[in-house]
């Protein structure tokens, strides 16, 4: 079985350019989640996706980020504008269902520089 | 606000003695994850608890759930280098039906042979 998968795994940008990161879940699972980890610090939740729904964006910055979860096709996580403060380690997770053990199992990342 | 401290932050061990990380909240957790990374990596999943009390063996790995459903401990009997890298804890809840996990900063393990 194939993991999550994230591409890409590192992304330069430059400030006011846009950032596209994309996100395969575990075959089968159906919930999507995006973390975010800044240096030093914990990661820390942004947005749940179902398939066409975005159910929690509560940890996502209101400006410029934007999540969707496509029937077909991956998860895409959009910073428009770009600024340094978003250099950091994005992790998608999936997982079969919510409720019980709310196990996720995390992608690789993808790093996130802004120059 | 739900928050995870992980103690402690940085671990040095030599290869063969046993070591015990710990994670505290003030908040009750429907479950509680822990995952190990490795630099450059993402979080991989170790076990899940859910029952208060409740203790996983995992090889040399043990980890026990509070009676409260607050904390957690992992356990490591005779550690291997292997067992170096970043531990976290996760929690969700409360309410069985929450999917926001909170992460703990983790615990940084050097196992030197």
């Amino acid at each position: 079985n194939a993991g999550v998968m994230q591409n890409p795994r590192h992304l330069v940008r430059r400030r006011g350019q846009e950032a596209r990161l994309r996100c395969s879940p575990v075959k089968g699972h159906s919930h999507v989640y995006w973390y975010r980890q800044l240096p030093e610090e914990g990661l820390k939740f942004m947005v749940y996706l179902q398939k066409e729904n975005i159910i929690d964006e509560s940890g996502m910055p209101k400006e410029r980020f934007s999540a969707e979860f496509p029937k077909e096709g991956p998860s895409i996580l959009r910073i428009q504008q770009v600024v340094r403060g978003d250099s950091a380690a994005y992790f998608c997770a999936s997982s079969p269902q919510t409720g019980g053990r709310n196990e996720q199992f995390f992608g690789p990342g993808t790093r996130l520089t802004v120059l | 606000t739900q928050l995870l401290e992980q103690s402690p932050q940085f671990l040095s061990i030599q290869e063969g003695e046993n070591l015990t990380v710990y994670c505290n909240s003030s908040s009750v957790f429907s479950s509680l994850q822990w995952y190990r990374q490795e630099p450059g990596e993402g979080p991989v999943l170790l076990v899940t608890v859910v029952t208060g009390g409740e203790v996983k063996k995992l090889k040399r790995l043990t980890f026990q759930f509070g009676d409260a459903r607050k904390d957690s401990s992992l356990h490591i009997t005779a550690a291997q280098t292997g067992d170096t890298g970043l531990y976290l804890c996760a929690g969700a809840g409360p309410g069985a039906g929450s999917y926001q996990l909170t992460f703990g900063k983790g615990t940084k393990l050097s196992v030197i042979p």
